[in-house]
């Protein structure tokens, strides 16, 4: 079955340690996003490709960045991770008309 | 700046009752509106999505929503509520000036009453 693929599901990270998410797309769909979701909270966008055309919302912060090295996929890298990081991390995929298709997402936690 | 606001963080029904989700929403231009549900430790999956066709969709689980324009509304609607329904449910709309990207409503959760 086509999907949206993230890996690990659950990621533990020391506080201060670089750490970086995975999601991988069997959809072949141009536009990727990074989501952050806390608790009880909606998803918030941090990144959008459309292909390699990187878009970075406003009020993402400096200490996240994000890669994609080709179409299936993208990689969120969090540079000096803090407490205030842990969060599930959600990669979607959409189609041309804007239906989005999540992974089942990753969860931080900083220690 | 397109906006969607969802009426009560919290809704509590019994099993065999109506699910009632209420969704309003702000856009400029006519929207692509979507209802997805979240399960614990689990992303989005979507229920149903409107995109200017009929204006009730039905969606997977039993789920639908009627799209009203005069009323900038998009309510969920489930007649029988089951235990497994239990979950957190979001309202989202794309469109207008934000171009594909979703704007989400803040959620309601969902608990479901033996």
């Amino acid at each position: 079955d086509a999907m949206v693929i993230q890996n690990p599901r659950y990621q533990v990270t020391q506080f201060g340690k670089p750490v970086t998410l995975s999601c991988s797309q069997t959809l072949n769909h141009n536009v990727m996003y990074w989501y952050q979701q806390k608790s009880s909270q909606a998803p918030k966008l941090l990144f959008h490709y459309y292909d390699k055309d990187f878009n970075n919302e406003a009020d993402t912060p400096d200490n996240f960045q994000s890669r994609r090295p080709n179409t299936s996929f993208c990689f969120l890298d969090i540079r000096s991770p803090g407490l205030g990081d842990a969060a599930m991390y959600l990669c979607a995929t959409s189609t041309a008309q804007g239906e989005q298709f999540f992974g089942p997402g990753t969860r931080l936690t900083v220690l | 700046a397109q906006s969607v606001t969802q009426l009560g963080s919290h809704v509590s029904v019994s099993e065999g009752a109506l699910v009632l989700l209420r969704c309003n929403y702000s856009s400029s231009v006519p929207p692509y509106l979507f209802w997805y549900v979240q399960y614990p430790n689990q992303g989005l999956q979507l229920l149903l999505k409107y995109t200017s066709a009929a204006t009730l969709v039905k969606g997977i689980n039993g789920f639908e929503a009627e799209f009203k324009k005069s009323e900038t509304s998009f309510h969920l609607t489930k007649p029988s509520a089951h235990m497994s329904d239990a979950a957190e449910y979001f309202c989202a709309v794309i469109g207008g000036a934000a171009g594909n990207k979703l704007t989400f409503g803040g959620g309601t959760r969902v608990l479901v009453k033996p």
